[in-house]
């Protein structure tokens, strides 16, 4: 069965110091694999999607990197900041299609302590 | 950017009472529109897909009668919860994907604020 896996519950660190959040799927073949942000009692908001064919995308303090081979997506914050606290959801969409929905994870609460 | 706009932001209502919650996007046509379901620290759970015009798909589990989705133009989208019942609370969140005004703007989903309803 298809399954997307986000690999922490929940992940404390220190700030200043980087934030790798991993997404494990299996039996999909994503187009692309897209990154969200949620704050509690909020909708999640778009942050960085990456296609099929990169293997890493870049924004701001924000990195993420695609292996088709290892069905595996690492999403990265530098130099992480209180602010940075959060859910983190992983999506795939399989076509791109605009018609065709998004399969989230379960996401990983991050919590920077200052 | 785009913006989707989600009311009420959060509703309590009596056992037996039918609840509406809209969803509609303000500055562009959305493709389509999708109706979530999130329990407390779990993921989104899609319950339907909505395209205007037609009758929107369900996920397997969720019963078509009392999560009742119309999608009566390109920009908004309804979801009413019939006979609600207490197991029935939660926080309901749409989203919509592509402008029909637009090229390239198919691939992120942009999220409303969310409804949450509360059921007594």
């Amino acid at each position: 069965s298809q399954k997307i896996e986000q690999n922490s519950e929940a992940l404390n660190i220190q700030e200043g110091k980087t934030a790798t959040l991993t997404c494990n799927y299996t039996n999909y073949s994503p187009a692309y694999l897209q990154w969200y942000r949620q704050d509690p009692g909020r909708g999640p908001v778009f942050l960085l999607l990456i296609r099929e064919n990169e293997k890493e995308k870049r924004k701001e303090r924000l990195k993420v990197t695609f292996d088709t081979t290892l069905k595996q997506s690492l999403f990265h914050i530098t130099a992480s900041q209180p602010a940075d606290s959060a859910t983190y959801l992983c999506a795939l969409d399989p076509s791109g299609s605009s018609a065709s929905k998004i399969i989230f994870g379960s996401g990983t609460r991050l919590s920077i302590r200052p | 950017g785009a913006v989707v706009s989600q009311h009420p932001s959060w509703v309590i209502c009596k056992s037996g009472t039918s609840v509406k919650i809209e969803c509609r996007s303000l500055d562009f046509q959305a493709t389509t529109m999708f109706w979530y379901r999130q329990f407390p620290k779990q993921s989104l759970m899609l319950m339907a897909t909505s395209n205007e015009g037609s009758k929107a798909t369900y996920e397997q589990g969720v019963e078509k009668d009392k999560f009742l989705i119309n999608h009566a133009s390109l920009t908004l989208s309804t979801l009413t919860v019939t006979s609600a019942h207490p197991e029935d609370s939660s926080f309901y969140i749409c989203s919509a994907r592509g402008d029909r005004g637009r090229k390239g703007m198919n691939t992120e989903a942009f999220f409303g604020q969310g409804t949450r309803l509360t059921v007594v």
